[in-house]
């Protein structure tokens, strides 16, 4: 298994502003990935972020609107950008282990006025 | 492409009682994983179990049972006596084996324990 933690657990932001959420495991993973899950909904894959290379991104979601950064194998940042209230979500950062099993962090929640 | 149904949106239940949450998947590949995962109230997702396309064993963990049958693509998941603390939104998930690690998931099933 893995450790998960996440900064911010949560924040209220103003629209236009950008926020970074850090996501830190405890061991070094190759795959990490970053989800958005918004009010009431499953889990879209944003990104997926491997170490030395650019992030992946999904159809729908620009690097603009969310840069990613993965410096090393433990540790990778989310940035939204220029935010809107339809940007209100709960964000979750997770990695894969060996064995093909996916665990999250405790997500960061994201409310923006 | 991988999808995910789970067609029950709500289900409610007494405690003690046994529940059966379904899972039906759809993937044109041989090699693919399934997972399910809980989510209660406090929004954090709880990895409960992974299963390969080439492992059709059931699997049972307390009073948690997984039956995986690659005839009718389903992976449902059975809660034995539930209890309150069973109560959450429980997803289920598929990926493809074939170099993609994306994590398809259903809508979700939120489940109601009532004391």
């Amino acid at each position: 298994s893995a450790v998960i933690s996440q900064k911010p657990s949560r924040d209220i932001c103003q629209r236009g502003t950008s926020l970074t959420i850090q996501c830190q495991v405890d061991s070094q993973v190759t795959m990490m990935f970053w989800y958005r899950q918004q009010p009431g909904q499953s889990l879209t894959l944003i990104a997926t972020a491997n170490q030395g290379s650019e992030a992946t991104y999904e159809s729908g979601f620009v690097i603009d609107k969310f840069p990613i950064s993965r410096p090393n194998l433990t540790f990778s940042t989310l940035t939204v950008s220029n935010m809107s209230p339809e940007d209100s979500s709960i964000y979750l950062c997770s990695v894969e282990t060996q064995g093909y099993e996916q665990y999250f962090g405790p997500g960061t929640r994201l409310t923006v006025t | 492409a991988q999808k995910v149904t789970q067609a029950q949106t709500e289900i409610s239940v007494v405690e003690k009682e046994d529940v059966t949450l379904d899972c039906v998947y759809e993937t044109r590949d041989t090699t693919y994983y399934l997972f399910w995962y809980k989510q209660p109230p406090s929004g954090e997702l709880v990895f409960l179990i992974r299963r390969n396309s080439f492992d059709e064993q059931n699997e049972i963990s307390g009073r948690y049972s997984w039956n995986f049958q690659k005839s009718t693509s389903s992976f449902n998941f059975t809660i034995t006596a539930s209890q309150v603390v069973d109560s959450a939104v429980y997803f289920c998930a598929s990926y493809s084996g074939a170099g993609s690690y994306q994590l398809t998931f259903g809508k979700g099933t939120k489940l109601s324990v009532i004391p």
